[in-house]
């Protein structure tokens, strides 16, 4: 069955770095989209980033672009998330989706708390 | 791109019917049939329910319906039961390949 299980969440101080990472299994990796979604304390569901299923193309939301690096490694069936100049609004539930471009995602990891705060 | 605007609460008794609509523009929710819904139970990941606005992924109750009129989608729950009682969102899953989420509705089952 379609597994992903992210790992590297904890507490920074900001303006620090923090790299999560997302494993996968069960599926083709290397044939799907991936996704990254946070969820701030109380707060909805926000996009992050996506990289093809491929690694040629990502794409960031407004709030992180240039802050944060999406990254793959397929033969790790592995997910990346590289955090630098952390935030407190940072602060959330970070998850791990699959998805379909365009389409759904499909399957979401457990999540990941950051917590960024001095 | 905007979040979409989702009603903050809605709630109903067992065995009733709710709808929660999703708000956009001609540009998004308007333009696209890309839309999802996803159920998140407190402190659990979101589960896909409906995608392509209307299709149920297998394995997902057909007391969930989802459907688009002009700028708006909606996600119906028929037959309410307890276990429905969650945070739900609606997605636009366009092709550029970003995403945008709806602001969340708490369903509460009375």
């Amino acid at each position: 069955q379609v597994q992903l299980m992210e790992s590297g969440g904890g507490v920074v101080r900001p303006g620090r770095s923090l790299r999560l990472s997302c494993a996968a299994s069960g599926f083709p990796f290397s044939a799907y989209a991936m996704h990254w979604v946070r969820q701030a304390p109380g707060k909805g569901l926000e996009w992050v980033a996506v990289m093809s299923y491929d690694g040629s193309d990502q794409s960031y939301a407004d709030s992180v672009g240039g802050r944060f690096t999406i990254s793959r490694d397929n033969s790790k069936n592995t997910l990346y998330l590289q955090m630098d100049s952390l935030r407190p609004a940072d602060t959330a539930v970070y998850y791990c989706a699959r998805g379909y471009s365009p389409g759904p995602l499909d399957y979401w990891g457990q999540g990941t708390l950051v917590t960024v705060s001095s | 791109q905007s979040a979409l605007t989702q009603p903050a609460s809605v709630s109903g008794s067992p065995g009733q019917s709710i709808t929660i609509s999703c708000t956009g523009t001609s540009s998004d929710i308007g333009g696209y049939n890309y839309v999802s819904w996803y159920q998140q139970h407190p402190d659990k990941a979101p589960k896909l329910i409906i995608y392509d606005v209307s299709i149920r992924p297998s394995g997902v109750s057909n007391r969930f319906s989802g459907s688009k009129s002009g700028n708006t989608a909606s996600l119906t729950i028929s037959g309410l039961q307890a276990e429905d009682e969650a945070d739900y969102y609606c997605s636009l899953d366009t092709s550029t390949s970003t995403r945008v989420f709806g602001t969340g509705t708490k369903v509460t089952v009375l």
